[in-house]
């Protein structure tokens, strides 16, 4: 049962360009959201994260983007780096439990 | 370095051979979590740890699977007579205090291959 899913096994952006990552959920009970980036034999690396009072996180390049009624978050890259290419992970939790579920991750390339 | 460790990082076994895996969490975090990623997977949750209390445990953790947090510092796993299907990357994350909404840290993880 996944409950958090990405949809998109794979991106190509170009340098410069803005890189659109997207994520689903299915569980109303999740108020916190993550995104992880993670490059071959390493873990997953923590790059922004959103609570479900927010509706927009910014850090840097990088804005998370949470539509509750929607059951959606995107990640949004500008401007896209080579660096940037690397598999991105969605994660979501309920306040009152511990677990993190994880999409199945996106890959995105950055072509210079 | 104060970031999460594991060790080791790479490890080759033979099906049916016990495997031990460490995880040293970042000192300050209380809880800690197991998971395991296969190819073209997310992590997939194994166990969570408070303390040195084991308060949640997957479906997927198996009787061959145990984990421990003896002192409520750093954590084992160990996986008893090995299969095939074992073989994935195991990953620790740790996390702050109970009750806080705080971000979970993972560290390089262990790659296990059964053979």
């Amino acid at each position: 049962d996944q409950q958090v899913k990405q949809n998109s096994p794979s991106l190509s952006v170009q340098e410069g360009r803005i890189s659109i990552l997207n994520c689903d959920y299915t569980n109303s009970m999740f108020d916190y959201f993550l995104w992880y980036k993670k490059y071959p034999a390493e873990g997953p690396t923590f790059l922004i994260s959103i609570s479900s009072i927010k509706d927009k996180n910014e850090d840097g390049r990088f804005t998370v983007f949470l539509n509750k009624s929607a059951k959606h978050l995107s990640l949004h890259i500008v401007p896209s780096q080579p660096g940037d290419s690397a598999v991105y992970f969605c994660a979501a939790s309920a306040l009152d439990r511990n677990q993190f579920y994880f999409g199945t991750g996106t890959s995105l390339t950055v072509i210079p | 370095d104060t970031g999460v460790s594991q060790d080791p990082r790479h490890k080759i076994t033979k099906r049916g051979q016990n495997v031990t895996f460490r995880c040293d969490p970042i000192s300050e975090h209380n809880r800690l979590y197991w998971y395991r990623q296969t190819l073209g997977q997310g992590p997939e949750f194994l166990t969570y740890f408070q303390n040195e209390a084991q308060l949640e445990k997957s479906r997927l953790l198996s009787d061959r699977f145990s984990a421990e947090r003896p002192k409520g510092s750093f954590s084992t796993l160990e996986i008893q007579r090995t299969e095939q299907g074992d073989s994935a990357m195991y990953l620790c994350a740790s996390r702050g205090l109970a009750g806080t909404q705080e971000t979970q840290y993972f560290g390089p993880g262990t790659r296990l291959l059964v053979l």
